[in-house]
């Protein structure tokens, strides 16, 4: 089973910040997902990267597979990315119907 | 852009009854997957379906849960007597073959009295 570990758990910054939150994993995996979740519940999907960087808007995401560690970059932080982000990770390397095993969040507040 | 529905938002039921959860994946997905969160805590694997058959399932997906897809749309979760502990919300899934990216319904908040 993979175990999958974030950090840091709780983040508050000020807007207009450079945010990094960091996950690790212990099994090799095919892809690593970040997803956020919004204070309604829900949950979106921000990435599902297996190699190198992803960038969508202000958000950058990348992974190294060798070290089995990936960060989520926020830039020019802004109060409305308030929310709680996750690492997601399937429980090996091949592909399928795999479910996910989720971090525990990182809750990331910012103040204007 | 397409997206996963899930019926009730909200679903409050007594103690041992039995409650089914209803989802819509998108329609051109093949992978579904159904996923808790208790209140306060992380996300958690129930179990996913493929090609009319369960595929993976986890240690909390008991006798007590059932999953179905009634036709061609409809994807259920059916807990069958309720628990306390049963209160959770409750999340689908839906994704493509070759890793695809999984896509979440908001999700149905299950409030077991």
């Amino acid at each position: 089973k993979n175990e999958v570990e974030q950090s840091p758990q709780n983040l508050t910054a000020q807007e207009g910040e450079f945010i990094t939150i960091n996950c690790s994993y212990s099994v090799g995996i095919s892809a690593l997902h970040w997803l956020q979740q919004h204070p309604g519940g829900g949950i979106v999907s921000l990435f599902m990267l297996s190699s190198g960087k992803k960038k969508h808007g202000r958000l950058i995401a990348t992974i190294n597979i060798q070290e089995k560690h990936s960060s989520l970059h926020i830039t020019a932080s802004h109060p409305r990315d308030s929310a709680v982000y996750i690492c997601a990770v399937p429980p090996h390397s091949g592909g399928g119907a795999d479910g996910l095993t989720f971090g525990k969040g990182t809750h990331l507040i910012i103040q204007p | 852009e397409p997206e996963v529905t899930q019926t009730p938002s909200h679903q409050v039921t007594q103690m041992g009854q039995e409650v089914i959860l209803r989802c819509v994946p998108i329609s051109n997905h093949l992978y579904f997957y159904w996923y808790r969160q208790i209140l306060g805590q992380k996300v958690e694997f129930l179990v996913s379906f493929y090609n009319n058959e369960i595929s993976e399932k986890s240690e909390i997906f008991d006798d007590q849960f059932s999953v179905e897809r009634p036709d061609g749309s409809n994807f259920t979760l059916k807990i069958r007597s309720t628990k306390l502990e049963d209160s959770a919300m409750y999340f689908c899934a839906s994704s493509n073959p070759g890793w695809g990216s999984q896509h979440f319904g908001d999700g149905t908040r299950l409030s077991i009295l």
